[in-house]
């Protein structure tokens, strides 16, 4: 079975960064993904990692560490519309479809 | 305009009476998926397709149905809906990207928010 952790709630203040844990367990791995949902609205990818390392991506950094089953969406320079819960969602081993984890939902404050 | 789509967005009905939920993408993706979110509980797989005529189950099936009669459509059933499966919809569509390091990115529909009393 799978099993992702990531912190409930974040908040950060406008303009600083702010760093997304995610931890899995999983039968087997085929990748790493992070999304991003605004209230109400559907989710929407923003990053994908199978190999250790940073993907940078703009203000949107994401980090895999597979020996730790470890994971890091890191935001700069913070904005007010980055407000939304950020999901981890792993694929396991033969699979395609990721599983998601419960969601982080950042708060940004002026 | 590439786009996965959801029909109804808002219903809301009684315990038993049998419903239907459309999903249409129009991207010529192989996968297709339904997930359920409720708070605290983040997003669920119910059902996942990998082509026409192939379905299988996710990580709550329970009195859903889904099929997968052509490529685009992948609509998703409540035969005897009952008050717990109150919640928001999710239908999403991927295709390999293919290469060394395929992977699937989702598109999500806008979701469905049911109700059921």
């Amino acid at each position: 079975g799978q099993n992702i952790d990531q912190p409930t709630e974040m908040t950060a203040t406008e303009g600083a960064i702010v760093q997304i844990n995610c931890t899995y367990q999983t039968s087997g791995f085929n990748g790493l993904f992070w999304y991003q949902q605004h209230a109400g609205e559907a989710p929407t990818f923003l990053s994908y990692n199978v190999l250790d390392g940073l993907e940078e991506k703009g203000r949107f950094s994401s980090f895999l560490s597979r020996s730790k089953g470890y994971s890091y969406l890191l935001l700069k320079e913070l904005q007010m519309k980055d407000s939304a819960s950020y999901l981890c969602a792993v694929s396991p081993g033969g699979s395609y479809i990721p599983t998601f984890g419960r969601g982080t939902s950042l708060i940004v404050h002026p | 305009e590439a786009q996965v789509t959801q029909n109804p967005r808002y219903l809301i009905t009684v315990t038993g009476k049998k419903l239907t939920v459309t999903c249409s993408q129009n991207m010529n993706h192989e996968y297709m998926s339904w997930y359920r979110q409720d708070p605290g509980l983040g997003l669920r797989q119910i059902y996942y397709s990998m082509n026409v005529e192939v379905t299988d189950k996710g990580d709550v099936p329970e009195g859903y149905k889904v099929s997968r009669k052509e490529k685009r459509n992948f609509p998703l059933i409540l035969e005897s809906p009952s008050p717990n499966q109150t919640s928001l919809y999710f239908c999403a569509s991927s295709l390999p990207t293919g290469g060394r390091y395929s992977y699937n990115e989702q598109f999500f529909g806008p979701g469905t928010r049911l109700t059921v009393l």
